[in-house]
């Protein structure tokens, strides 16, 4: 079955500590995406990739890394210089259209202390 | 300035009765989408309806219809017969074809509706 796979359900860190959540799909799709949600709030956007190679900032990118090596993989670095890493993580793609859905992930939730 | 405007930040309703959830938007661009979702309490996001700005039908899907109105920009999610399955935070988004100088840009979410559903 095709599909989005994000990686630990749960994970927990010492503030201070670089993290790599990982996402990878199946479904073939050119774009990937990382999205931030804080308890009770919206997905905000922090990261997006469109093709290979390639990556753009979202609206909160400060404190946080992708890269694009693969067009299955789409991995997301948390580093020390992002102030409030605490929340839950949602990767996911999509066909490069504009009537096409995002397929997600099942997230990733981050606790730092 | 938002882009997508959810007011309630809370609703319920009546197992079978239906329910209508609002979303408004704002964007200048003649070609978007919208997009409604529904988040468990499990974190899953699960894709409910789409609606394109040059369609000319409201969406359906099942139970769930979106009450499009352009000049109004708002695309409210309508839940006909709620189930207790039903209960669960929803989020409208929306795509515009020419955010960010990219081809077809990225989603923007609102603040979510969390909606109980009452036996």
């Amino acid at each position: 079955d095709g599909g989005i796979t994000q990686s630990p359900k749960y994970l927990f860190r010492k503030e201070g500590q670089n993290v790599t959540l990982s996402c990878e799909q199946n479904l073939n799709h050119d774009a990937m995406y990382w999205y931030r949600q804080d308890p009770g709030q919206g997905l905000r956007l922090i990261y997006y990739s469109q093709i290979v190679n390639d990556f753009q900032k979202g609206d909160i990118a400060e404190g946080y890394s992708v890269s694009r090596e693969k067009k299955e993989s789409f991995p997301l670095t948390v580093t020390s210089a992002q102030k409030n890493p605490t929340a839950f993580y949602l990767c996911a793609s999509s066909w490069d259209s504009l009537r096409t859905t995002l397929h997600f992930g099942n997230g990733t939730r981050l606790t730092v202390t | 300035a938002q882009k997508i405007t959810q007011t309630q930040p809370g609703m319920f309703v009546q197992e079978k009765e239906a329910v209508t959830l609002d979303c408004t938007y704002d964007t200048s661009d003649p070609s978007y989408g919208l997009f409604w979702y529904k988040q468990p309490s499990s974190g899953e996001m699960i894709f409910l309806i789409y609606q394109g700005s040059y369609d000319q039908q409201n969406a359906t899907e099942g139970r769930y219809s979106l009450n499009f109105q352009k000049a109004r920009k708002s695309a409210n999610l309508v839940i006909s017969a709620s189930q207790l399955g039903d209960s669960a935070m929803y989020f409208c988004a929306m795509r515009e074809a020419s955010a960010g100088g990219t081809s077809y840009g990225k989603l923007t979410f609102g603040q979510g509706t969390i909606l109980t559903v009452h036996p």
